[in-house]
């Protein structure tokens, strides 16, 4: 089965210092790689996706993620934060054998920004 | 264009009731899954729905269920609640299965 680990749970920056979440997935066929972000009382909101193509996507807010197949990496980096990217990081993947959009989820990394 | 609409957006129910959620997804996709949040398991897919078909469905118990509707709107129930389905709950839309998920603001149940 798939599964998708985030190397810590809370990661604490200081505005503009450079923000990485690090994310890897487990499975012998790449799969559909996706990062999201959820504030407080709120949904999901996609930052950026992985389906085929170039391996540097670039997302919104100025997030964006490598994918490293011979890592099995999806690592997701900004060059400057800002005290409005303080929220919860999942990284989730789905299966393109299957049909069907069923993500997998991280536990997810809360990342604090201090001024 | 409105997005993925959760109802009700908060619910406290009793131990041993049984709950129903409604989805509307995004208008045009036909693609609608659920989720469950809590603190200790984090994000569980549950099922997913293309064309009034379960078409994916996640490891958990019968007392969970879902159907979607010929205009693609869902709703999950749950039937003799207990405390640990106190969680919120995700529904995500997209235009077909392996596209891109766009979530619902989520519906947050308690069971007391």
């Amino acid at each position: 089965a798939q599964s998708v680990t985030q190397l810590g749970s809370h990661v604490s920056v200081s505005e503009g210092a450079l923000v990485l979440l690090r994310c890897n997935y487990s499975s012998s066929v790449p799969p559909y790689l996706f990062w999201y972000v959820q504030y407080p009382n709120q949904g999901l909101q996609l930052l950026l996706k992985y389906t085929t193509g170039a391996t540097l996507v670039k997302g919104i807010n100025g997030f964006e993620a490598e994918f490293k197949k011979s890592e099995t990496s999806f690592h997701l980096t900004k060059p400057s934060a800002h005290m409005s990217d303080a929220a919860e990081y999942f990284c989730a993947v789905s299966d393109r054998s299957q049909a069907g959009t069923a993500l997998i989820f991280g536990k997810g990394t809360t990342l604090s920004v201090s001024s | 264009k409105a997005g993925v609409t959760q109802t009700p957006r908060y619910l406290i129910k009793t131990r041993g009731q049984q709950v129903t959620l409604s989805c509307s997804p995004i208008s045009g996709h036909r693609s609608v899954s659920w989720y469950q949040q809590t603190p200790g398991q984090g994000l569980q897919f549950l099922f997913e729905y293309f064309s009034e078909t379960q078409r994916n469905k996640g490891n958990f118990p019968g007392r969970f269920s879902g159907r979607q509707f010929s205009n693609s709107r869902s709703e999950m129930n749950v039937s003799t609640l207990e405390l640990g389905d106190s969680a919120l709950y995700l529904c995500a839309s997209s235009l077909w299965p392996n596209t891109e998920a766009f979530f619902g603001q989520g519906t947050r149940l308690t069971v007391v």
